[in-house]
C-alpha cells in the first residue's frame, strides 16, 4: 500500500525559501494514473490545494501561489519536492503531500503532514 | 473561481443520521470527494466520485450529488465519527483543486 512522508525544516525565516520533500513508498511515482500533490492547512483553518506534478515533470499550480512556487520530481528517488520562496507568516501551515488521481482528482492517500512555521 | 460552501457545524446523537451538505454552482456536474479529518491527523478519503467508498470505509458513509448540492450522509452515527469533514472538487475552468471550508461533526 502506498505511503507518503513529508520531510523538511519546521522553521523558516521570513523572506527565505520553504523547502519540503515527499517520499513515496509502496508504489512508483512514475505511475501514469496519478499526479503528486501538495496541500496545506493554516492553523485551525481549512485545506488549500497548492499544486501537483506528474512524473514527466509537468506541473499545475494554485494561481495564488504560482509566482513563488516550484514543484519538482525525482523519479530515481521516488520523491517530489516543494519550494516556496519569499515566505511570510501567512505561509505558516501544516503541509501535506498526497497522491492525486488524474481523472477525477481525488486525494488518497495523504502524508501525515508537517508543520512549517515562518518566524524570525 | 469556484466556491464550495459547507455549514460550519453539524451535530447528531449516536445512532442517528448526520447529513453534511456542500454547495456549489452546478456541482452536480462535477465529481465530489469527501474527507474526514480527526484532530492532529491527516485527512482520510471517505467518499469519492460522489458516492463511492474506498475499501475499509464503513457502509454507514454514503454520498449523493445533484443540482447545486452534494451531501455526505453518515448513518448510525458513532462517537468515533466526530471529526471535520471536507468536500472537494476539481475546478476545470481554472485548473485547480477546491475544498469546502469544512464542517465539524459533533456527536452529542
Amino acid at each position: 500500500q502506498v505511503q507518503l512522508q513529508e520531510s523538511g525544516p519546521g522553521l523558516v525565516k521570513p523572506s527565505q525559501t520553504l523547502s519540503l520533500t515527499c517520499t513515496v513508498s509502496g508504489g512508483s511515482i512514475s505511475s501514469r494514473a496519478y499526479y503528486w500533490s501538495w496541500i496545506r492547512q493554516h492553523p485551525g483553518k481549512g485545506l488549500e490545494w497548492i499544486g501537483y506534478i506528474y512524473h514527466s515533470g509537468s506541473t499545475y499550480y494554485n494561481p495564488s501561489l504560482k509566482n513563488r512556487l516550484t514543484i519538482s520530481v525525482d523519479t530515481s528517488k521516488n520523491q517530489f519536492s516543494l519550494k516556496l520562496t519569499s515566505v511570510t507568516a501567512a505561509d505558516t501551515a501544516v503541509y501535506y503531500c498526497a497522491r492525486e488521481e488524474i481523472y477525477r482528482h481525488r486525494f488518497d492517500p495523504w502524508g501525515q503532514g508537517t508543520l512549517v512555521t515562518v518566524s524570525s | 473561481s469556484y466556491v464550495l460552501t459547507q455549514p460550519p457545524s453539524v451535530s447528531g446523537a449516536p445512532g442517528q443520521t448526520a447529513r453534511i451538505t456542500c454547495g456549489g454552482n452546478n456541482i452536480g456536474s462535477k465529481s465530489v470527494h469527501w474527507y474526514q479529518q480527526k484532530p492532529g491527523q491527516a485527512p482520510v478519503l471517505v467518499v469519492y466520485d460522489d458516492s463511492d467508498r474506498p475499501s475499509g470505509i464503513p457502509e454507514r458513509f454514503s454520498g449523493s450529488n445533484s443540482g447545486n448540492t452534494a451531501t455526505l450522509t453518515i448513518s448510525r452515527v458513532e462517537a468515533g465519527d466526530e471529526a471535520d469533514y471536507y468536500c472537494q472538487v476539481w475546478d476545470g475552468s481554472n485548473d485547480r483543486g477546491v475544498f469546502g471550508g469544512g464542517t465539524k461533526l459533533t456527536v452529542l
